[in-house]
């Protein structure tokens, strides 16, 4: 059974830093692509970052660009989202998202996501 | 960037019924890149569709997918009390993946 857990959410100030994890299981984690997609309260979905699964390639959004990394363990079958300068608009749910078998970037499974909310 | 959007933005049916939500593109989209998602409150998202038309594992024969190019079409043949609720198309036939600001299903 696929199962993603992410972990790392909490409160920050403006400008801080935080680190999310999102430990997987279930699956052959190194061959797949791997994504973050993240929910203001209330808002609908927003793509964050994803990450390819078979040459690492890095993609990101035009609003995270520059401020957000996404990485991986394969060791650890661990998805990894390193986030800094955060504001108050990146105040969000993020969950992490599994691309499907076919290796096309849809969301065949998801987390359950972490809460990060940026405040002073 | 791919901007998606979807209508209407609420829509009010009754049990029994059929539902049709769309999903317009503001530049073609190839068939095989558009995916559609079910998210009830509290609830990750779960995917439903994906190549436009195949249904995901479990997802029951009542939802189907359909279109090219800009236009999109998630069809809920009947209803069912738990299909009440948002769901979104997605692209990801580009780099920048995004998602439509999605349909809410409410009971009439």
């Amino acid at each position: 059974e696929v199962q993603l857990l992410e972990s790392g959410g909490g409160l920050v100030q403006p400008g801080g830093s935080l680190r999310l994890s999102c430990a997987a299981s279930g699956f052959m984690f190194s061959t797949y692509g791997m994504n973050w997609v993240r929910q203001a309260p209330g808002k609908g979905l927003e793509w964050v970052s994803g990450l390819s699964g078979s040459d690492d390639i890095t993609y990101y959004a035009d609003s995270v660009k520059g401020r957000f990394t996404i990485s991986r363990d394969n060791s650890k079958n661990t998805l990894y989202l390193q986030m800094n300068s955060l504001r108050a608009e990146d105040t969000a749910v993020y969950y992490c998202a599994k691309t499907g078998v076919d290796g096309l970037f849809y969301f065949d499974y998801w987390g359950q996501g972490t809460l990060v909310t940026v405040s002073s | 960037e791919i901007v998606l959007t979807q209508s209407p933005g609420t829509l009010s049916l009754s049990p029994g019924e059929r539902a049709t939500l769309s999903c317009r593109a503001s530049q073609s989209v190839s068939s095989i890149y558009l995916a559609w998602y079910q998210q009830k409150p509290g609830q990750a998202p779960r995917l439903l569709i994906y190549g436009a038309s195949n249904r995901a594992t479990g997802i029951p024969d009542r939802f189907s997918g359909s279109g090219s190019g800009t236009d999109f079409t998630l069809t809920i043949s009947r209803l069912e009390p738990e299909d009440f609720t948002v769901y979104y198309c997605q692209q990801y036939g580009s780099s920048t993946l995004t998602f439509g600001q999605g349909t809410r299903l409410e009971i009439k």
